[in-house]
């Protein structure tokens, strides 16, 4: 199984509204990750979780609050979110040894709008 | 610092004829290289990656590259190209940590 699924796959809020972003893995894989990814743009990196524990922060907004409750799950907490964050919000994984450690398996995304 | 760098955002080849794809990038350390494809609204797939093992990598697909060190290339080529094979392509360098460094991708467009 090398499939990261994530929920929902669109998701339209507003901007006071509380919503969160779900993904999951079962490939036993210690590092995960949330890429936030405009249209015609590369992902940008915005989390990284290695054990469970918080690795990364690309100084993203206070507005969005990852978790990783445990080695299978991430979850993405949005809130009062502006229209700018309007993107596709894309989660993967991968080993955090070996030569393998950086090859990611990404999700299909949510397509998330902010009105 | 390491970057990589996609030559060309949009790429028309007709059916059939040769994908090529240029990707060039700079590191200071042997780098670790990956071609990753997106189909309209999908996620990131791995093509392939070189690892510092053979410089001609096979992907998936019937996708290939060859890194060159002399001239900092790690280019995707592909001898026949298909419809499906319209996608975005993104070249990334590891960095050695967690964060993968993208390319600004290349659309890579099939006529039929």
């Amino acid at each position: 199984d090398t499939e990261v699924t994530q929920t929902p796959k669109h998701l339209v809020m507003g901007m006071t509204n509380k919503k969160s972003l779900k993904c999951e893995q079962h490939m036993g894989h210690r590092a995960m990750y949330w890429y936030k990814q405009k249209a015609k743009k590369p992902p940008e990196l915005m989390f990284v979780y290695s054990y469970e524990k918080l690795s990364i922060n690309e100084s993203v907004p206070s507005r969005f609050s990852p978790e990783c409750p445990n080695s299978s799950l991430l979850n993405l907490h949005l809130h009062a979110l502006q229209p700018e964050d309007s993107a596709l919000y894309l989660c993967a994984s991968s080993q955090d040894q070996g030569i393998a450690k950086n090859i990611q398996y990404f999700g299909a995304g949510t397509r998330l709008s902010v009105l | 610092a390491q970057s990589v760098t996609q030559l060309g955002s949009h790429v028309s080849v007709s059916e059939g004829a040769l994908v090529l794809l240029r990707c060039n990038y700079s590191s200071s350390v042997p780098p670790y290289l990956f071609w990753y494809v997106q189909y309209p609204n999908q996620g990131l797939q791995l093509l392939l990656k070189y690892t510092s093992a053979a410089t001609l990598v096979k992907g998936i697909n019937g996708f290939e590259a060859e890194f060159k060190k002399s001239e900092t290339s790690f280019h995707l080529t592909k001898p026949s190209a298909h419809m499906s094979d319209a996608a975005e392509y993104f070249c990334a360098i590891d960095t050695g940590g967690f964060k993968t460094i993208f390319g600004a991708g290349t659309r890579l467009f099939v006529k039929a």
